[in-house]
């Protein structure tokens, strides 16, 4: 089973310059993910997706975040105008419905905001 | 709310045991365990069902305690590939999105 792959791993950029990460689920899993998570602290959830509907976005994200997942399957995280503060790790995770669902992390996209 | 873990950080000697615990200050309904290397994504343990069994295999298992609405975690006979972070999730108000504790570091020396 192919896991949870991010593309770029690594980004770095200058403020105010828009960034766009992509994440792409394991294969079936209806359910996808975004979080991000700073040194030291555990993942921050920022929004989700079952199958292409955008059902939950945390009220701590700004309007400068915006998520698509058009066909159910690979998802995109865009972040506009960059901000020094928006330096973290973007993680992607996906899970199938049903009792006791498990998210399965991708390796992140650590993003530096210079 | 976040759940709250205990202790922040660890140091073992491999071969000594360990317990991390996960309290939470809401009714909890599942308690998900993750560990995290550095630079790395969390990679999944186990997850804890209300009303379900401890879990675990081998060296590692969790329990659940819905009443005190806290989830241990112990690491016996530790080796040192597991160090790392672990984190406690638990799912927000029913929902699917999970909220994750701050971690506790755990070091494992030779």
């Amino acid at each position: 089973d192919t896991g949870v792959s991010q593309d770029p791993r690594h980004k770095i950029t200058k403020r105010g310059q828009n960034v766009t990460f992509r994440c792409d689920p394991i294969s079936e899993h209806n359910r996808l993910y975004w979080y991000r998570q700073t040194l030291g602290q555990g993942p921050e959830f920022l929004t989700y997706f079952q199958n292409e509907a955008q059902l939950e976005k945390s009220r701590l994200l700004s309007d400068r975040f915006s998520a698509e997942r058009p066909k159910g399957s690979f998802s995109t995280l865009e972040i506009q105008r960059t901000e020094q503060g928006d330096s973290a790790m973007y993680l992607c995770a996906s899970s199938v419905t049903g009792l006791g669902e498990t998210q399965y992390f991708g390796p992140g996209t650590r993003l530096l905001v210079l | 709310q976040q759940p709250v873990q205990s202790p922040q950080a660890v140091i073992l000697r491999e071969g000594e045991d360990a317990v991390i615990n996960c309290s939470s200050s809401k009714a909890l309904y599942s308690v998900h365990w993750y560990r995290q290397k550095h630079g790395e994504a969390p990679v999944f343990l186990m997850i804890l069902l209300k009303g379900g069994e401890q879990k675990g295999h081998e060296k590692i298992s969790a329990s659940f305690n819905e009443k005190k609405q806290q989830s241990s975690l112990y690491l016996t006979a530790s080796q040192l590939s597991y160090s790392g972070t672990y984190f406690c999730g638990t799912p927000d108000q029913g929902a699917q999105k999970l909220v994750f504790g701050q971690g506790t570091r755990l070091t494992i020396n030779p």
